[in-house]
């Protein structure tokens, strides 16, 4: 079981840009999670995905967006970058719906640099 | 805004029980206390959670107080891979999967 996998690893992009970042969910889970971590702050939640519909959002502008996949792989985008965006972009999976109290399972994280 | 309190900083020498507090006084009846861990430079990783019993795994034990307000993660023989940030954090009833990360402890094992 390969567990929760991200791409790419570390991205440096410049302000203005648009970036998309990718998650795999870990085998048999269906619900994804994305997560922003400033350095020397915990994660901050952005959003979840099931059933390839956003089911819950954080306090995050709508220049962060989201998509799942049929196969439950996601993807997050964030349009005009700022400088404030450079962070560890964090994803996370779990299994069941939205209302469950399983535990979720994260990824090693996007090291996201904004120059 | 994160609904526990935790110690910025806690040091435990190897081999040793480290326990590691928590403060969650507006705790709901539905809401269960999680806990998570991170290692510098990886994901959160989860360890325990429990709703007002108390709860052992592999990894940690979970003691919750009989008001619920409060609750100590023990790690019984610490060692220098227990070196990470914990994470307690209170589960919102009803909304799902989001999980509030406050700022979590910094646990330092020392040799």
């Amino acid at each position: 079981d390969a567990g929760v996998t991200q791409s790419p690893t570390h991205l440096i992009k410049t302000r203005g840009q648009q970036v998309t970042l990718r998650c795999s969910p870990k085998s048999g889970h269906d619900t994804v999670s994305w997560y922003q971590q400033a350095l020397g702050q915990g994660p901050q939640f952005i959003f979840q995905y099931y059933e390839e519909e956003e089911r819950q959002r954080g306090n995050f502008p709508d220049r962060f967006s989201g998509h799942q996949f049929p196969n439950y792989s996601s993807e997050l985008n964030v349009n005009a970058l700022l400088l404030g965006d450079s962070a560890l972009y964090l994803c996370a999976s779990s299994s069941g719906q939205v209302s469950s109290y399983n535990e979720q399972f994260f990824g090693p994280g996007t090291r996201l640099t904004v120059l | 805004d994160a609904k526990t309190t935790q110690p910025t900083s806690m040091d435990c020498a190897e081999g040793r029980a480290a326990n590691l507090p928590c403060n969650h006084s507006t705790i709901s009846g539905n809401e269960y206390v999680y806990w998570y861990r991170q290692i510098h430079s990886q994901g959160p990783q989860y360890i325990i959670h429990g709703l007002k019993n108390n709860e052992t795994n592999e990894m940690a034990s979970l003691i919750i107080t009989e008001d619920r307000k409060s609750s100590t993660l023990i790690l019984p023989h610490a060692t220098l891979r227990d070196t990470a940030v914990y994470y307690c954090i209170v589960r919102p009833g009803g909304e799902g999967g989001k999980l509030i990360f406050g700022q979590g402890t910094e646990l330092s094992v020392k040799p």
